[in-house]
């Protein structure tokens, strides 16, 4: 109950196309959801966030669709650049807690 | 804003041998502390959640006595990992954040391997 399943694993998009990764909760405590961009060998730098009171939220090339009744959410790259190519994480933190739980990650590639 | 520093950035070891590490919140007050380790091509496990001036919380399965959390100031947390050995080889992250938020920043982690 406390998961959440992120998808797809790993994900190919060409330059200037739309990179699309998705997440689903079971736990309709979870009240907010952060993405977050890892490169290798460092670590996670937030990207964009969002409460389940809202259904969409954009910062420049990233937005998060967030479908509260699905309980899915995702995060879509627009104008995908090979600079964005990186390990995504979604994550969730139950209402009142302090604690993440993370996707399993989805390793992007953007082809030039 | 909101910076996180970790050091040593990378750490090579011998078996036995006990190994610090520093996490700093360099421009606000973190209250709480979270450690997390993370093996190749995986997703971050929390090991500990700690807050300043108490004892750490640890996740199921991870042990205390090896794992030693120090959250001593509102911008410092240390973790010490005693009598090393080759599997706690790992990319070790710390993150932080300040109260009342839920925005939690990530340092830049620490790579132990342990020989």
């Amino acid at each position: 109950q406390q998961q959440v399943k992120q998808s797809p694993q790993s994900l190919i998009v060409q330059k200037g196309g739309i990179s699309i990764i998705n997440c689903a909760y079971e736990n309709t405590a979870f009240d907010y959801f952060p993405w977050y961009q890892q490169f290798p060998g460092k670590g996670p730098a937030l990207l964009i966030a969002i409460r389940p009171d809202v259904s969409e939220k954009k910062e420049g090339r990233f937005t998060i669709s967030f479908n509260k009744s699905a309980k899915q959410f995702s995060l879509h790259i627009m104008d995908s650049q090979p600079g964005d190519s990186a390990t995504y994480f979604c994550a969730a933190i139950l209402r009142g807690a302090q604690k993440l739980v993370f996707g399993q990650g989805t390793r992007l590639t953007i082809n030039p | 804003g909101a910076v996180v520093s970790q050091h040593p950035s990378w750490v090579i070891c011998k078996s036995g041998t006990s190994v610090k590490i520093e996490c700093r919140s360099l421009d606000f007050q973190a209250t709480t502390m979270f450690w997390y380790r993370q093996f190749p091509k995986q997703s971050l496990m929390l090991m500990a959640t700690s807050n300043e001036g108490s004892k750490a919380t640890y996740e199921q399965g991870v042990e205390k006595d090896k794992f030693l959390i120090n959250h001593a100031s509102l911008t410092l947390s240390t973790l010490t990992v005693t009598s090393a050995h080759p599997e706690d080889s790992s990319f070790y992250i710390c993150s932080a954040n300040s109260g009342g938020t839920d925005t939690q920043y990530f340092g830049p982690g620490t790579r132990l391997t342990v020989l």
